[in-house]
């Protein structure tokens, strides 16, 4: 069965450090996803892209997050300088068409 | 406000008995509500799907209503199971044209005692 692929899967690092993450989705799935969540609490949207153009990054604190998706296929998601509220869980999810996503395993940061 | 809410305390049934979970927004207009379930230091697994003309979807042992007056989901699992243990998630699409852009609630641990 396809899946999404993350990596890494478990990052620490200290504040202001840059850390950066790693999504492959499923083959043929043209819009992809970042989502961040914070234990005890919901995925986030942060930002989707649509092959390789931006749909929506209304959420993504682009003073210190930025995400491509170059040849509208893998993604990264980086974090400069990192702060110790960004420990979270960050997602990728893809999806073809339509409103079923999904979602990688996820990367757990955690800012020391 | 936007908001989803579902119920954040844990539930925690004997097996064989009927799970039921909630899930209320407010100032949504969704076109469609989807159930995801998410184990620990996993990502979400999709489930079901049910569209605001829909008022009830089954798969297997699941079962989903939607009452768009209320503004209410209900996920039903029934003859639940230990491995039914997990977080459930609702999620509503935003209701701005983009069919991807999902709201999730904050999730509601289910724990299935054998």
């Amino acid at each position: 069965e396809a899946e999404v692929a993350q990596s890494p899967r478990y990052k620490i690092t200290e504040k202001s450090q840059a850390v950066a993450f790693w999504c492959d989705p499923i083959s043929g799935h043209a819009t992809l996803y970042w989502y961040r969540q914070i234990l005890g609490q919901g995925p986030e949207l942060l930002v989707q892209f649509q092959d390789e153009s931006v749909v929506d990054d209304s959420q993504l604190p682009k003073d210190r997050f930025s995400a491509e998706r170059l040849k509208g296929v893998d993604s990264t998601l980086k974090i400069q300088p990192a702060e110790l509220g960004d420990s979270a869980m960050y997602l990728c999810a893809s999806s073809p068409r339509g409103p079923v996503l999904t979602f990688g395993a996820g990367s757990r940061l955690t800012v020391l | 406000s936007q908001k989803i809410e579902q119920n954040s305390e844990a539930l925690n049934i004997q097996e064989g008995k009927t799970a039921t979970l909630t899930c209320n927004y407010t100032n949504y207009s969704p076109a469609y509500l989807q159930w995801y379930r998410q184990d620990p230091g996993r990502g979400p697994v999709f489930l079901l799907l049910i569209r605001e003309n829909e008022k009830e979807k089954r798969k297997e042992r699941l079962k989903v209503t939607f009452d768009t007056t209320l503004k209410q989901s209900l996920f039903h699992i029934t003859a639940s199971q230990p491995a039914d243990s997990a977080t459930y998630l609702c999620a509503l699409d935003h209701g701005s044209g983009n069919t991807g852009k999902l709201i999730f609630g904050q999730g509601t641990t289910l724990q299935v005692k054998p």
